[in-house]
């Protein structure tokens, strides 16, 4: 159980071009999600936390208008990377959170700007 | 933001060895999570702990909350191929949001 899919795995876009990925809980309903980004060879930096209905929160540094969620229900979070740059590919991943404790990831959207 | 201190950054061993790693924070956390990732992939949880002092185990894999509340440590016993990856702590503050803090990971060679 509590089973996340993210889509699409890999998309290449070009530069100024936006670009949606998805997140899915499969077989829960998830209170919360977040979007996490990682560089090459670190760690996940959490980006924003969503919860359905309401607007998501943003980490600090993090430019919402650039990096658009929505998070329409209990089972869906969208992350839309808007007018996308070279410096904007990296590998997002997304959690969802099932109880007060649990949290499972998204297998990551690889996204290369070009 | 904020990261735990994850320790060793990375780690050579033999096939059959045992592996420790440790994370600790100088903030009280409420969960300390173990994940493993591997290339290309997301996260993958190998353990969850909830209370002080707790010690759980998954397979070769054994993790344990610290008393103080500031540290766990995983190990991973007779080591395989397999094992190989980036393990990450991850840990939950205490009285504070949702959102988890993680550890900058640690990257584990297994030569057979």
């Amino acid at each position: 159980g509590a089973v996340v899919s993210q889509h699409p795995s890999r998309v290449i876009c070009k530069s100024g071009t936006s670009v949606k990925i998805e997140c899915r809980s499969l077989d829960f309903q998830a209170t919360t999600m977040f979007w996490y980004r990682q560089f090459p060879k670190q760690s996940l930096m959490l980006m924003a936390t969503s919860n359905e209905g309401s607007k998501a929160t943003y980490e600090q540094g993090v430019e919402k208008d650039k990096f658009l969620i929505n998070h329409a229900s209990l089972t869906l979070s969208t992350l839309t990377v808007t007018s996308a740059h070279p410096e904007d590919s990296s590998f997002y991943i997304c959690s969802a959170s099932w109880t007060s404790y649990g949290y499972t990831f998204g297998s990551g959207t690889r996204l290369t700007v070009v | 933001g904020q990261q735990l201190n994850q320790s060793p950054q990375s780690m050579f061993i033999q096939e059959g060895e045992d592996v420790s790693m440790n994370c600790t924070s100088s903030s009280i956390f409420n969960t300390w999570l173990w994940y493993k990732q591997d290339p290309g992939e997301g996260p993958v949880l190998l353990i969850a702990l909830y209370k002080a002092g707790e010690l759980t185990s998954n397979g070769r894999l054994t993790a344990q909350f610290g008393i103080t509340r500031k540290d766990s440590f995983l190990n991973i016993s007779a080591s395989i191929p397999s094992d190989v990856g980036i393990y990450f702590c991850a840990g939950r503050f205490q009285g504070g949001s949702e959102k988890l803090v993680f550890g900058k990971g640690t990257k584990l060679t297994v030569n057979p």
